[in-house]
Formats: structure tokens, C-alpha cells, sequence
């Protein structure tokens, strides 16, 4: 079975410009959170999306933003890209909604530099 | 706001021997924590998940305790092998009604051969 799926892998992109990531969940996974991750911490929250709807935001700026798509998979969206957004930006993805009682399975992470 | 600590620091420990990493959590009593290990440039993999009338939880050579009066986790790792080398991670439930995980900065294992 394929895991959780990140396009793409790494990214380059200038200050002030837009990115989109995309996450494919498991099969029979229906819940999407996104993370992300400076270097030398631990994961962020960012966004959680059950059945297409969003159930949890983490502190980030409106510049991030996300969605989830019919077939369960989602896209993190950044506009006005800063320096500081440079990070590993991770999906998760689980088959309820992703409490603390929930294994959480993670992609191999989308490695974005803002020159 | 709730917050994990974890020791930031590197933790070398011969192999064979046992390591321990511990999780400190405030301002927040979790009924779940979780346990991750990361390896370089790549996502996080679950490990343990332990909850609050659990005192302790195992899995081949790993095993977890949860001291909610301590606000305590601690994780080991028993007969440590060089490959057990990665950055292990302790995760809370955020709370407060949103879903999502709050994680810690993760300690950083090298088991020495």
C-alpha cells in the first residue's frame, strides 16, 4: 500500500511569490493535517481537515491556507512568501480525526527554500 | 498555552545500553501522548501512543510511561543498536477543542558502537 504522498519534494521560491503543496492521504484516510517544520524544532501545526472541512488551525498568518478535496487528498496554499516561511512542510494523514488517540502517518515532506 | 520540553540536547549512549528521553508537558493534562521517531530529511514515524490511566506501554525493546501528577513521559529504548540512532519526537493532543498535534523540539539519539 502506498503511504501518505507529498508533490513536490523540494521547491524553490522567491520572496513575495505563491506556492502550492499537495498531500495524497492514505487510502481510506480521511483526515489531512498539515505541519511545518523549521530546523531544529518539532513539527508545527498548521491545518486539520476532516471529511473536506476544516477542524482545526494552528497560529499561522492568512497567508496559509488549505483545502481538502472530495477523493480526501489536500493542498496547503502560502501566498506573500517570506524568508521565514523556508521550512519541511509535512502531511499527515489518518483514518478519523486526528486527536491525540490517533496514530498519525506522515509523507516524506515537502522541503520549501524562499530566496 | 500548553508547552513540551523535551532535553534539546544530543544524547549519547553506548550501544546495548538503555536510553531514556524524557517529555515534560505544562499547562495542559493530555489523555493521550504520543511518541515519534524522525530521521533525516524525512517524516516523522509513529512509535507509542499511551494514555492517561496507563502507566506504562511496551513494544519489542521500547517501552513508555505517563505520569500525569509529574506531567512526566519518558521513553526508552533497552538493548540500543546503532540504527535506533534518529530524533525522537513526544506529542500532546492540542486541546481545547481544535484537533492536531502539539509536538516537542525532539531530543537527538546517537547510539555510539
Amino acid at each position: 500500500d502506498a503511504g501518505v504522498t507529498q508533490s513536490p519534494t523540494h521547491l524553490i521560491k522567491t520572496r513575495g511569490q505563491h506556492v502550492t503543496l499537495r498531500c495524497s492521504p492514505i487510502s481510506g484516510h480521511k483526515s489531512v493535517s498539515w505541519y511545518q517544520q523549521v530546523l531544529g524544532q518539532g513539527p508545527q501545526f498548521i491545518f486539520q481537515y476532516y471529511e473536506k472541512e476544516e477542524r482545526g488551525r494552528g497560529n499561522f498568518p492568512d497567508r496559509f491556507s488549505a483545502r481538502q478535496f472530495p477523493n480526501y487528498s489536500s493542498e496547503l496554499n502560502v501566498n506573500a512568501l517570506l524568508l521565514g516561511d523556508s521550512a519541511l512542510y509535512l502531511c499527515a494523514s489518518s483514518q478519523t480525526r486526528t486527536g491525540g488517540n490517533t496514530e498519525a502517518f506522515f509523507g516524506q515532506g515537502t522541503r520549501l527554500t524562499v530566496v | 498555552s500548553q508547552k513540551i520540553e523535551q532535553n534539546s540536547e544530543a544524547l549519547n549512549i553506548q550501544e546495548g545500553k538503555t536510553a531514556t528521553l524524557t517529555c515534560n508537558y505544562t499547562n495542559y493534562s493530555p489523555a493521550y501522548l504520543q511518541w515519534y521517531r524522525q530521521d533525516p530529511g524525512r517524516g516523522p514515524v509513529f512509535l507509542l501512543l499511551i494514555r492517561e490511566n496507563e502507566k506504562e506501554k511496551r513494544k519489542e525493546r521500547l517501552k513508555v510511561t505517563f505520569d500525569t501528577t509529574l506531567k512526566q513521559s519518558l521513553f526508552h529504548i533497552t538493548a540500543s543498536q546503532p540504527a535506533d540512532s534518529a530524533t525522537y519526537l513526544c506529542a500532546l493532543e492540542m486541546g481545547g477543542g481544535a484537533d492536531g498535534l502539539t509536538f516537542g523540539k525532539g531530543t537527538h539519539l546517537i547510539i555510539q558502537p
